[in-house]
């Protein structure tokens, strides 16, 4: 099955700065990388997501990045700021039932 | 809003004892999954269903089992409850959007087993 590494486990920077999170993935065959984002005491939810025919994707201060030769996907936070500090999970598919794998997770801090 | 409800959020039990944990959507999909979330190991299936008395095993599927008896739920049982089972449990849909398959979480439930 698809095996998904996700680094760093911890990032702390400071307001204002930009915040990087990387994940690898196995399966060429993977098609569509969701990143989610969890609060405190709630599930995660979806931020943003990209499908592999484009290399990026924007939505306002955060972007998804795509590189398919090296199977690899990044999570862009610019101009942080502290209600960014959550733990961000990146997932890829697998081959049945709709299901996805899972990163580690990487618990941001946004200092102010 | 996919309108998922986990129950009880938060359930503290005794090693051994019999667990049930409840998933209820209330929007008719099909795909339901349970997972586990604990520290370095990020989000692990456990079950997930594909639809009425469907279901299949996911990952870290030892020691549980689940139910679908109804579309809007699917149930989760811990048949004897050990320490090693202490952990978040997040029930998600999935949802066609945007033309992919995406999901939405419930709020987790936080069982503790003493």
């Amino acid at each position: 099955g698809e095996n998904v590494e996700q680094h760093p486990s911890t990032l702390s920077v400071q307001e204002g700065d930009s915040a990087v999170i990387k994940c690898t993935y196995s399966d060429s065959a993977s098609n569509y990388f969701p990143w989610y984002k969890q609060e405190l005491g709630k599930g995660p939810q979806l931020i943003i997501d990209i499908r592999s025919n484009v290399g990026e994707k924007k939505d306002q201060r955060i972007a998804v990045t795509l590189n398919k030769t090296a199977k690899h996907f990044s999570l862009h936070i610019t101009e942080t700021q502290p209600e960014d500090s959550a733990v961000y999970f990146c997932a890829a598919p697998a081959n049945t039932g709709n299901q996805f794998y899972f990163g580690t997770g990487t618990s941001l801090t946004v200092i102010p | 809003d996919a309108g998922i409800t986990q129950s009880p959020r938060h359930k503290v039990t005794e090693t051994g004892t019999p667990v049930t944990l409840r998933c209820h959507q209330t929007e008719n999909h099909r795909y339901m999954y349970w997972y586990r979330q604990d520290p370095g190991h990020g989000l692990r299936l456990i079950h997930y269903s594909y639809g009425v008395k469907d279901t299949d095993k996911g990952e870290v599927s030892d020691g549980y089992s689940v139910s679908r008896s109804k579309t809007e739920d699917f149930l989760l049982t811990l048949e004897s409850a050990t320490s090693s089972q202490t952990s978040v449990y997040f029930c998600a849909i999935s949802e066609f959007q945007g033309g992919v398959y995406g999901y939405t979480f419930g709020s987790g439930t936080r069982l503790t087993v003493v």
